[in-house]
């Protein structure tokens, strides 16, 4: 079974450039969180979706900051308008059904110049 | 506010020795769900151990085992006969009602030969 996958692995941008991550859950979970880490600190909640659905996105930036998970293909974390703020590492989980544990895919790290 | 606070940056071990790391969170909700996560130099976030908070009997698994304390609002990690492979930042995490992962910022172990 494979693990929670997410692409791309590093991934560089330019200020005012877009940037969409990736993440595909394990097989049979429907419920995806996303969770951003800031260098030398813990994880921070951003928004947990479950298919075609958002259900709580109350750890989101307001401005340039959305996320899908539609009914197929894999959830999509889109950054728009980048800035140097956002270079973070970014980690997608997912499991069954909540409160089920959470299984972490390998992130995603960005790097804004 | 929920918090979880890991009060120790830093720890430094000899192989084969048992380490001792401590969590103390804080949540007014009588049904949460509490865990280890460790994060190795590769960066995946991997489970380590997961609590019920209705469970009174410690969680282990082989070499790791908590010290759970309700109503101190501890979450201690144990880890006995260390290996050099245990070297890792340790996270602390509380699972609240909204399903959201609340994270420490983290202990870095090291597991020295």
């Amino acid at each position: 079974n494979a693990g929670v996958m997410q692409n791309p692995r590093h991934l560089v941008r330019r200020r005012g450039q877009e940037a969409r991550l990736r993440c595909s859950p394990m097989k049979g979970h429907s419920h995806v969180y996303w969770y951003r880490q800031l260098p030398e600190e813990g994880l921070k909640f951003m928004v947990y979706l479950q298919k075609e659905n958002i259900i709580d996105e109350s750890g989101m930036p307001k401005e340039r900051f959305s996320a899908e998970f539609p009914k197929e293909g894999p959830s999509i974390l889109r950054i728009q308008q980048v800035v140097r703020g956002d270079s973070a590492a970014y980690f997608c989980a997912s499991s069954p059904s909540p409160p089920d544990t959470q299984y972490f895919g390998p992130g995603t790290r960005l790097t804004v110049l | 506010a929920q918090t979880v606070t890991q009060s120790q940056p830093e720890m430094s071990v000899q192989e084969a020795e048992t380490v001792t790391l401590s969590c103390t969170y804080d949540t007014s909700e009588s049904n949460y769900y509490l865990f280890w996560y460790k994060q190795p130099p590769s960066r995946q976030m991997i489970l380590v151990i997961r609590q019920e908070a209705y469970k009174q009997q410690n969680a282990t698994e082989n070499r790791f085992s908590v010290n759970f304390q309700k109503a101190a609002k501890s979450f201690s990690l144990k880890i006995s006969d260390s290996q050099l492979g245990d070297t890792a930042m340790y996270f602390c995490a509380l699972m609240d009602s909204n399903y959201q992962l609340i994270w420490g910022a983290g202990t870095k172990l090291i597991i020295k030969p």
